[in-house]
């Protein structure tokens, strides 16, 4: 079974600067999808960014950047310029690879709420 | 809005109710989960369908719990005689074969048992 573990619980960033998530995580598979997801309160969960485990090149979404370190089952997100919509619960999840006879599901972490404070 | 609906937002009931959430997926995708989110923690997955065939049940989805997807279209999850352990939100998600990575999620459905 995987796991995923973000020891962050809570973090606050000042608005334009930059904050860095951790996550770690569990796995015997070689083929996997690594994620994060944002849910901004009392709103639903939308996808931040991914990554192929297969990839070696970090993932880029704009602002959102992952340093993906696979030896270490380290996937952290680094948010630049930090904006007061960024303010959300943040949370990292795991999904198996097709290879591994996954049926796609999600495995989520506990989450870190970020407040961006002005 | 073509994303992922889900019906009711909020529902309170009393312990020993049954109640019934539905799910509408985005309209082209095959693929439709349930998880639940207790509050401090992350989903939980609960089940899936591809089609309207339900392919995996987790542990956490006791016999007081069923979800259907009668048609490939849109889900029901309906728990009998609710306990107030079974208060959480329950969120569904959908997506689409190939590229089934990335799942889209609804707004949920904030379940209070009292």
């Amino acid at each position: 079974a995987q796991t995923v573990t973000q020891s962050q619980p809570e973090m606050s960033v000042q608005e334009a600067e930059t904050v860095t998530l951790s996550c770690t995580y569990d796995t015997s598979e070689s083929n996997y999808y690594l994620f994060w997801y944002k849910q901004p309160p009392s709103r639903q969960m939308i996808l931040v960014i991914r990554q192929e485990a297969y990839k070696q090149q970090n993932a880029t979404e704009n602002r959102f950047s992952v340093n993906f370190q696979k030896a270490a089952k380290s996937f952290s997100l680094k948010i630049s310029d930090s904006q007061l919509g960024d303010t959300a619960m943040y949370f990292c999840a795991f999904m198996k690879g097709y290879s591994g006879g996954s049926n796609y599901k999600l495995t989520f972490g506990k989450g870190t709420l970020l407040t961006v404070n002005p | 809005d073509t994303g992922v609906s889900q019906d009711p937002r909020h529902k309170i009931t009393k312990r020993g109710q049954n109640v019934t959430f539905r799910c509408d997926p985005i309209s082209e995708h095959n693929r439709l989960y349930w998880y639940r989110q207790t509050l401090g923690q992350g989903p939980e997955f609960l089940t899936y369908f591809q089609n309207e065939a339900q392919l995996e049940k987790s542990r956490l989805l006791s016999d007081r719990f069923s979800a259907e997807r009668p048609k490939g279209s849109f889900s029901t999850l309906e728990i009998q005689r609710t306990e107030q352990g079974d208060s959480a939100m329950y969120l569904c998600a959908s997506s689409q074969e190939p590229g089934a990575q990335e799942q889209y999620f609804g707004p949920g459905t904030r379940l209070t048992v009292t």
